[in-house]
């Protein structure tokens, strides 16, 4: 079973609404990514979680908050986000970080108005 | 920054026919090596993945690795209007499992 679940599959917001992406594995998997993909463009990292622990944020701007409360749980809280923040929000798992294949969910298309 | 390169396509490909797609890096010091297969509007699925020289198959499916020229294809054999979408090369640029993707190159089966 190699499945990632991500909610909703959908969501529209507004500037000044207060949302969160949801994503959940039980592949025992100790990292996990949260990657942003516009239109026609390939992903691009936005964080990594490795044992629960934030290893690495790409100068993602602090509208965008990650969380993760447990081992199968990632979470992403958004604030007072921009039009240009629309894309689809993925999110990953691998077994460990390094050289290990990753798994992405279905996805988050965000759109912001 | 770490490169990947691809041709972005399309990719035109008879039904029954090879599709082959190259995929170029820059760090020589690169170890994994991944194709995702995308299709419109979903999300990224992982159909290879390499991380020794020569040859690797999985059904219709082929990767090569070389890793002194710095080159990683995919085959798609007897390909099928099914595997009309964008494929995405990966390569793995840091120790934190960050996927470093190249552009993707867009395949059209047609019948």
């Amino acid at each position: 079973d190699t499945e990632v679940t991500q909610t909703p599959k959908h969501l529209v917001m507004g500037m000044t609404n207060k949302k969160s992406l949801k994503c959940e594995q039980h592949m025992g998997h100790r990292a996990m990514y949260w990657y942003k993909q516009k239109a026609k463009k390939p992903p691009e990292l936005m964080f990594v979680y490795s044992y629960e622990k934030l290893s690495i944020n790409e100068s993602v701007p602090s509208r965008f908050s990650p969380e993760c409360p447990n081992s199968s749980l990632l979470n992403l809280h958004l604030h007072a986000l921009q039009p240009e923040d629309s894309a689809l929000y993925l999110c990953a798992s691998s077994r460990t970080t390094g050289n290990t294949e990753a798994f992405f969910g279905q996805g988050t298309r965000l759109t912001v108005v | 920054q770490k490169e990947v390169e691809q041709n972005s396509g399309p990719l035109s490909v008879p039904e029954g026919a090879i599709a082959s797609l190259n995929c170029t890096y820059s760090d020589r010091g690169s170890q994994s090596f991944f194709w995702y297969r995308q299709y419109s509007g979903k999300s990224p699925e992982l159909i290879m993945f390499i991380y020794s020289n020569g040859d690797k198959e999985d059904g219709r499916f082929t990767a090569q690795l070389n890793k002194a020229s710095q080159y990683v294809s995919l085959l798609i054999r007897d390909s099928q209007p099914s595997d009309s979408a964008t494929y995405l090369c990966a390569v793995i640029a840091d120790s934190w499992g960050k996927l470093q993707f190249g552009a993707g190159t867009q395949v059209v089966v047609t019948p």
